[in-house]
């Protein structure tokens, strides 16, 4: 089955404690991305990968870092969250520019 | 810079109705849109994508139009049901290839 996985799927973490959000394609995507999504703000764009080794800062990239070294996998890394960093992310992948966009489930990050 | 906006932010119709909903952009300069479904606590399921060079986009009861000159486009649901009670979004991608830009949704409730 064609899809996006993220894990975890929920985390609950403190404030400055390293965490590395998983996502992975099954699809051969070349292009992948991260979003949050917070209340009344809609999803926002954080980074995104055209292919391997190749990535760009979206809308609301700081505090972020990211890493494409596999085709099928995008890691997001929070290397100190911030309580402002509680959000719900998802991750997205698709063939290529102007095509059509697949979504992960989601992860729901609070930070305390 | 781009910006999308969906109005109305929430709507409620009884089972049987059609409706419309609305997603207004500001830079007529994109490389397509899409819609958006999303359930509570879930993810994203996509319904229909256009081209910018397209004007419409069909998939069983919904219709997508564009008008690119006047930054707008169009989800009409046919006979509403309960079951499409959900959140839709739309999403723009330009202008920049794999810039995308979302709408904050409109929140939809079909009453039986």
């Amino acid at each position: 089955e064609a899809q996006v996985t993220q894990n975890p799927r929920y985390l609950i973490t403190v404030t400055g404690k390293k965490l590395t959000v998983t996502c992975s394609q099954n699809m051969n995507h070349e292009y992948m991305s991260w979003y949050r999504q917070d209340p009344g703000l809609g999803l926002r764009q954080i980074y995104y990968s055209m292919n391997v080794e190749v990535t760009d800062k979206g809308d609301v990239p700081e505090g972020y870092k990211v890493s494409r070294k596999e085709k099928r996998n995008f890691p997001l890394i929070l290397e100190s969250p911030s309580p402002n960093q509680t959000s719900l992310y998802f991750c997205a992948s698709t063939t290529g520019g102007r095509d059509e966009q697949y979504f992960g489930p989601g992860t729901r990050l609070t930070v305390t | 810079k781009q910006e999308v906006t969906q109005i109305p932010a929430a709507l409620s119709v009884p089972e049987g109705e059609n409706l419309v909903l609305n997603c207004s952009f500001t830079d007529s300069a994109i490389y397509n849109l899409q819609w958006f479904r999303q359930d509570p606590g879930k993810g994203l399921t996509s319904l229909l994508l256009i081209q910018s060079s397209q004007r419409e986009q069909t998939s069983g009861r919904l219709n997508a139009s564009l008008d690119k000159s006047s930054g707008r486009s169009t989800l009409y649901i046919a006979a509403s049901q309960p079951g499409d009670s959900a959140t839709y979004l739309c999403a723009v991608e330009g202008p920049g290839t794999y810039k995308y830009i979302f709408g904050t949704g409109t929140r939809l409730k079909v009453l039986a």
